[in-house]
């Protein structure tokens, strides 16, 4: 089974509030992923998470708080965005360091900021 | 110059056909290559994975690899109108703050009936 799942689907939330994007892997992987993915653009890797460590921050502004409570649930925290930080949110996981570096995505959160 | 490149498309191409999708990579110690497709709206689906130079065949699925000449493409047999879609190239690198997987802009495929 290589499924990851997200929730919600689709999230309207306006500049001044606080949500959260929630990410479940089952496959046993240790290595979670966020992604952002505009439109007609590549997805664009925000946070690597490997082991339930955080390994990469892409420079990701502050308004996007990752949380790894435990190896198989990766969180996004939301404050404060911006209208340009609408788009389509991705989860992946892959089986983690030193092992097959094939990514799963999940169906995504479409975020819309107004 | 882009990391990974692939022409944005569309590739039309009749239904039955065979679609031939081109990416070439700029990191030459890359090692794995991926490609994945995305249909309108939802999220990318991996369909194949390639670590060494030579042919790898899935179904109606085929990627090639030529480490000497940084290119790696996929060749879609039989296409259907069903596997119209946008096809991104991935590749992972090594960069000083990790291992990534480095996307390309993608194809879009569109499959004639």
């Amino acid at each position: 089974d290589t499924e990851v799942t997200q929730t919600p689907k689709h999230l309207v939330m306006g500049m001044t509030n606080k949500k959260s994007l929630k990410c479940e892997q089952h496959m046993g992987h240790r290595a979670m992923y966020w992604y952002k993915q505009k439109a007609k653009k590549p997805p664009e890797l925000m946070f690597v998470y490997s082991y339930e460590k955080l390994s990469i921050n892409e420079s990701v502004p502050s308004r996007f708080s990752p949380e790894c409570p435990n190896s198989s649930l990766l969180n996004l925290h939301l404050h404060a965005l911006q209208p340009e930080d609408s788009a389509l949110y991705l989860c992946a996981s892959s089986q983690g360091p030193g092992q097959s570096y094939e990514q799963y995505f999940g169906p995504g959160t479409r975020l819309t900021v107004t | 110059q882009k990391e990974v490149e692939q022409n944005s498309g569309p590739l039309s191409v009749p239904e039955g056909a065979i679609a031939s999708l081109n990416c070439t990579y700029s990191d030459r110690g890359s090692q794995s290559f991926f490609w994945y497709r995305q249909y309108s709206g939802k999220s990318p689906e991996l369909i194949m994975s390639i670590y060494s130079n030579g042919d790898k065949e899935d179904g109606r699925f085929t990627a090639q690899l030529n480490k000497a000449s940084q290119y790696v493409s996929l060749l879609i047999r039989d296409s259907q109108p069903s596997d119209s879609a946008t096809y991104l190239c991935a590749v992972k690198e090594k960069k000083s703050s990790g291992d990534k997987l480095t996307f390309g802009t993608g194809t879009r495929l569109a499959v004639r009936p």
